[in-house]
């Protein structure tokens, strides 16, 4: 398996802008995270999904961002209207549902928001 | 809930030092622990975890930790630094394996020649 793939790896956009984030879990991982990683805040968890299902999302900053996971292949994470405080390194991770089971990071989308 | 504790957000070593690098959880029923490593740009790799197996767990490149209940810490190790072991460093904490991970805020571990 290829691992955790996000894309795209850098994006760059406008205030005001919408953004997608994309995520390719490893297959026949039943969990999938979404976590924001910045200097002041560390990493933060936003949401995360059990088989397609999102269990907690108390972790999303506010209405701007959404989640998706459509099917168990693929998830996205959206910001809109985007703001320059969103600035920061999104990670997608995907685990096994059984077992002490690890999570398996991307690695990651860098998203400037200018 | 659960929660981890790093302490000390910057350690420096000089080369073939100790490493040290200190995790305290908080867990209301038995935890399972992590030690993630992060290198610039790139995203969070498994250095190892506890099963509960065995209190002392070694992992890749040369570290290892060791739980201690009685403590409520998981400290990873290194008998010898070197200079590629410069990176971030995250402890994590999990309650089951249907369970969110919880980071903890990182340490960033430098290496002296």
């Amino acid at each position: 398996d290829a691992g955790v793939i996000q894309s795209p790896r850098h994006e760059v956009t406008e205030m005001g802008q919408e953004v997608t984030l994309r995520c390719k879990p490893i297959s026949g991982h039943d969990y999938l995270f979404w976590y924001r990683q910045t200097m002041m805040r560390g990493l933060e968890l936003l949401i995360y999904f059990n088989n397609n299902v999102p269990i907690d999302d108390s972790g999303m900053p506010e209405d701007r961002f959404s989640a998706k996971m459509p099917n168990a292949s693929f998830s996205t994470l959206k910001i809109q209207p985007s703001e320059p405080r969103d600035s920061a390194v999104y990670f997608c991770a995907s685990r096994e549902g059984r077992g002490v089971a690890e999570a398996f990071f991307g690695q990651g989308t860098r998203l400037t928001v200018v | 809930a659960q929660s981890v504790t790093q302490l000390g957000s910057h350690v420096s070593v000089s080369e073939g030092a100790l490493v040290l690098l200190r995790c305290n959880y908080s867990s209301s029923v038995p935890p399972y622990l992590f030690w993630y490593v992060q290198y610039p740009n790139q995203g969070l790799q498994l250095l190892l975890k506890y099963t509960s197996a065995a209190t002392l767990v070694k992992g890749i490149n040369g570290f290892e930790a060791e739980f201690k209940k009685s403590e409520t810490s998981f400290h990873l190790t290194k008998p010898s630094a070197h200079m590629s072991d410069a990176a971030e460093y995250f402890c994590a904490v999990s309650v089951s394996s249907a369970s969110k991970i919880i980071f903890g805020s990182g340490t960033r571990l430098s290496i002296r020649p």
